[in-house]
């Protein structure tokens, strides 16, 4: 199936432990995103790749940090995870030339960190 | 920067028509989206239209712009309990980044 697919879909873990979520997309896009969806369902952008190549880096703490090994992943590493890094969190790919067709979305991964 | 808005609730009965509302501030945004979100999925694209158009039709959904107001509107018509979900509003200026509004919950009651 052509999709975007991440992995873990769900994700407990202590303060301070390190963890990492996976995403991939066989789409033949060129550009991923990392957004974070808080309880009350905002959305929140947190970066972007195109072409392996990191284009927005929003204001998120340095203990997040992307890694896009080639232009069909984009993983996410968190270290010394927090209470409030509890969220879902949504990877999304785009062909980036065309923006009539918007984002495809994978189908998240719940973090709680306890 | 640019800041999406949409109230958070709407509640209609089954076969009636739904209308979600949607401002953006940014003018030189070139296009605009609506998402949906069924619980526990992704956001999922239902339509979009470009600033130089006004009005989009793709089946049951409706999609109004109003440029001068900057407000966006997606009515949906003889809504359904499975049409019950977020309705994220989404836009872009050209760039990479798209912003989305805090999301639309609807309600369908049978």
């Amino acid at each position: 199936d052509t999709a975007v697919s991440q992995t873990p879909k769900y994700l407990v873990t202590q303060m301070g432990n390190d963890k990492s979520i996976k995403c991939e997309q066989n789409l033949g896009h060129d550009t991923m995103y990392w957004y974070k969806q808080d309880s009350k369902k905002f959305l929140k952008i947190m970066f972007s790749y195109n072409n392996k190549e990191l284009i927005i880096n929003e204001t998120v703490p340095n203990r997040f940090s992307p890694k896009s090994p080639d232009k069909a992943h984009l993983n996410l590493h968190i270290n010394s995870l927090e209470l409030g890094d509890s969220a879902v969190y949504f990877c999304a790919s785009s062909q980036g030339t065309e923006l009539n067709y918007g984002y495809t979305f994978g189908s998240g991964t719940r973090l709680t960190v306890v | 920067g640019e800041d999406v808005e949409q109230s958070l609730f709407l509640s209609v009965r089954e076969g009636d028509s739904s209308v979600i509302n949607c401002t953006y501030t940014d003018s030189s945004s070139t296009y605009l989206y609506w998402y949906k979100q069924e619980p526990g999925a992704g956001l999922q694209l239902l339509t979009y239209i470009f600033s130089n158009m006004d009005m989009k039709q793709d089946q049951r959904l409706t999609v109004l712009l109003n440029k001068k107001d900057k407000h966006l509107s997606l009515r949906i018509a003889d809504t359904q309990t499975g049409d019950s979900a977020i309705y994220f509003c989404a836009a872009r200026q050209g760039g990479f980044k798209t912003i989305f509004g805090a999301g639309t919950r609807l309600f369908v009651k049978a």
